[in-house]
């Protein structure tokens, strides 16, 4: 059984790129959650998507949109990157309310 | 607005202490309660699963308990190790559809 992997591990853009994160979910699992870790902060909520509809969605702008594939992996994108969204992306995969597995990150970093 | 808070927010211990990180949160009202560690500039390792209608949850040297009604959880470590040095997070999750609320967590120390 894999567990969750996002992909790249680490990023450097620059301010207005666009971007695009990968994650795949753990085996069996259908529900995607992405979220952003600010340095010394807890993770905040971006959104969620199950069985590829997103079904919750936290503060975030629309320039944050992702998808879910029928094999539940996932996708984050953010268009027009400010340098505030310099941060840890997490993403986590889950059956629905169940226990969340985490990947391990992708380091963003918009210079 | 559900709001979850940790206390301390940091926390040193020589090596074979037993510890307590707490955690609370201001709705009652929560689905379940999950703590994580978090290595450095890592993903979130999933410690232990309390779902609303449990007390409490065991795993090795960790115990997670859980009072709804006074919205408080803790998370007992005994006798530390070195290893256990690791940034301690409690969430929330409010509903059976909903995300994870997190506290900014308790970073950990425990010294040789």
């Amino acid at each position: 059984e894999t567990g969750v992997t996002q992909s790249p591990t680490h990023l450097i853009k620059t301010r207005g790129q666009q971007v695009t994160l990968r994650c795949s979910s753990q085996s069996g699992h259908n529900t995607v959650s992405w979220y952003q870790q600010a340095l010394g902060q807890g993770p905040q909520f971006i959104f969620q998507y199950y069985r590829e509809e997103e079904n919750g969605r936290g503060n975030f702008p629309p320039r944050f949109s992702g998808l879910q594939f029928p094999n539940y992996s996932s996708e984050l994108n953010v268009n027009a990157l400010e340098l505030d969204d310099s941060a840890l992306y997490l993403c986590a995969s889950s059956l629905p309310a169940r226990e969340a597995f985490f990947g391990q990150g992708t380091r963003l970093t918009v210079v | 607005k559900q709001e979850v808070t940790q206390i301390p927010a940091a926390l040193s211990v020589p090596e074979g202490e037993n510890l307590v990180l707490n955690c609370s949160f201001t709705d009652s009202a929560i689905y379940n309660l999950q703590w994580f560690r978090q290595d450095p500039g890592k993903g979130l390792t999933s410690l232990l699963l309390i779902q609303s209608s449990q007390r409490e949850q065991t795993s090795g040297r960790l115990n997670a308990s859980l009072d709804k009604s006074s919205g408080r959880s803790t998370l007992y470590i005994a006798a530390s190790q070195p290893g256990d040095s690791a940034t301690y997070l409690c969430a929330v999750r409010p509903g059976s559809q909903g995300n994870l609320i997190f506290g900014k967590g308790t970073k950990l120390s425990v010294k040789p």
